[in-house]
C-alpha cells in the first residue's frame, strides 16, 4: 500500500463547476499537507499548505484536512479552463521545506 | 517569490553516456536541494536530499554511484547520471529550500532526459 493514495483521474469537468481533488494517507506522522498545480512539462507550484486538520482558503481554493480519517481535500470554485493541469498533493511529518512525500496526481481538465 | 532554474530543459544522449544536469536557486541562497524524477503519469519519487558541503542522502533503491549529486554552493546543485541507459530516461526534477526547511521548497521546471 503507498503512503499516498489520490486517484490520478483524467477528471473532466465544465468551466465553472465546482472540483473536488482528494488524497488519503496511512502515516499518522505526516502534520504538515501541500497541494502542488503541475502544468504539463513544467515543476509543480505550490498552491495550497496547510498544517494539521482544518480549513484554509485562498481566493477560489480551499484546502481541508482531516487527521482522524487521514484525508485531504482541495476545492477550487468557479474552474477555469486554466485551471487545466495535474494536481499533486504532499505531505511532510517535519514541514514543507523538508523530505515530502507526493500522491500521484490527479489530471483535471475544465472545459469551455 | 523565489526562482529555481535547471538546465537543459531537455537532453538526449546515447546509451553509455554520463550527463550532468544543474539546478540554481537564483534569488536565495539553499542550503538543502532535493532531486525527483518523475515517470509519465505519476508523482515525483524523492531521489536524493543534499545539503551544502555535505553528501547526499540517498533514497532506498537509489543507486548513488550511478546518480552523482554535488552541492558544492549555497545556489547550485548537479545531478550526474554516469553510463546512462534507456530506463534512465525520465523527467527529473530539483527543488531547493531554506536553512531550517521552513514551509516551503521551490522547484525547479524539470530536465527531461531521453537515453537512446
Amino acid at each position: 500500500q503507498k503512503e499516498v493514495e489520490q486517484d490520478p483521474g483524467p477528471l473532466s469537468v465544465p468551466e465553472g463547476a465546482i472540483v473536488s481533488l482528494n488524497c488519503t494517507y496511512s502515516n499518522s506522522a505526516f502534520q504538515y499537507f501541500m497541494w502542488y498545480r503541475q502544468y504539463s512539462r513544467k515543476g509543480p507550484e505550490l498552491l495550497m499548505y496547510t498544517y494539521s486538520s482544518g480549513n484554509k482558503e485562498d481566493g477560489r481554493f480551499t484546502a481541508q484536512v482531516d487527521k482522524s480519517s487521514k484525508y485531504i481535500s482541495l476545492f477550487i470554485r468557479d474552474s477555469q479552463p486554466s485551471d487545466s493541469a495535474t494536481y499533486l498533493c504532499a505531505m511532510s511529518p517535519t514541514g514543507g521545506g523538508n523530505k515530502l512525500t507526493f500522491g500521484t496526481g490527479t489530471q483535471l481538465k475544465v472545459e469551455l | 517569490g523565489a526562482v529555481v532554474s535547471q538546465h537543459p530543459s531537455r537532453v538526449i544522449c546515447k546509451s553509455g553516456t554520463s550527463v550532468k544536469i544543474e539546478c540554481r536557486s537564483l534569488d536565495f541562497q539553499a542550503t538543502t536541494m532535493f532531486w525527483y524524477r518523475q515517470f509519465p503519469k505519476q508523482s515525483l519519487m524523492l531521489m536524493a536530499t543534499s545539503n551544502e558541503g555535505s553528501k547526499a542522502t540517498y533514497e532506498q533503491g537509489v543507486e548513488k554511484d550511478k546518480f552523482l549529486i554535488n552541492h558544492a554552493s549555497l545556489t547550485l546543485s548537479t545531478l550526474t547520471v554516469t553510463s546512462a541507459h534507456p530506463e534512465d530516461s525520465s523527467f527529473y526534477i530539483c527543488s531547493a529550500s531554506v536553512a531550517g526547511g521552513g514551509s516551503e521548497q521551490f522547484f525547479g521546471p524539470g530536465t527531461r532526459l531521453t537515453v537512446l
